[in-house]
């Protein structure tokens, strides 16, 4: 069965230093994976995705960059914090369905990240 | 007009009541959709495909009704276990894109 898994589940950072938080997904092959961002009290924002390695398509401008060096595997990474970084952040991958369908996604337990 | 709209809520049901919720699309070229449970400082978990004109699951039922874009949720006998924040989902940005809504909060009370 497929497993998602993301790290650190917590962390605290100043402002203006660096980010990585990374995602990787085990029992499938070539997954569509996603990053989301959850601000308190709001709903997900769909920050990047990607159908392939070294593809990513960025849905927001900001100072948030995201890579896939491999296959199951993808990082969100920024190299100096806003305080507006603060969020939850949920990596996904998506499940397969029938053709001209989506499939559905399956989260990460999620990173929760502070912004001081 | 946002992609996907809910009503933030919260709906405040007692014990057995059943409640509906509803959810808006802006893109009439989406194709599929979706509602997700997610508790507090959780992550959101897939409750409900909806592919085509419903989907019924024990005591939840899906609905999409194309011509007015829109799906809906209902949940009847409502638990104390079902009190959380249901997400709507579609693929309104594209076939590669899921865009949330803002969620719809559910409270559950005795």
């Amino acid at each position: 069965s497929q497993t998602i898994h993301q790290w650190p589940a917590t962390l605290v950072q100043p402002v203006g230093s660096p980010l990585s938080l990374e995602c990787t997904v085990e029992g499938t092959s070539n997954p569509n994976l996603y990053w989301y961002r959850q601000a308190a009290g709001r709903g997900l924002q769909l920050l990047f995705y990607s159908v392939g390695i070294g593809q990513i398509s960025s849905e927001v401008p900001q100072n948030l960059s995201a890579s896939r060096p491999q296959d199951r595997q993808f990082i969100l990474s920024s190299k100096k914090l806003l305080l507006s970084d603060s969020g939850f952040y949920l990596c996904a991958w998506k499940g397969w369905s029938e053709a001209g369908l989506t499939g559905e996604l399956f989260f990460g337990e999620g990173s929760r990240l502070t912004v001081l | 007009r946002k992609e996907v709209e809910q009503d933030p809520g919260p709906f405040n049901v007692p014990e057995g009541a059943t409640v509906a919720f509803n959810c808006t699309y802006s893109n009439s070229a989406s194709q599929s959709f979706f509602w997700y449970r997610q508790d507090c400082r959780k992550e959101p978990k897939l409750l409900m495909s909806v592919y085509s004109s419903g989907n019924e699951d024990g005591r939840f039922t899906a609905q999409l009704n194309r011509a007015s874009q829109y799906i809906s949720l209902l949940i009847r006998d409502s638990k104390l276990s079902d009190s959380a924040t249901y997400l709507c989902v579609g693929n309104t940005g594209g076939y590669n894109k899921l865009i949330f809504g803002a969620g719809t909060r559910l409270a559950v009370h005795p």
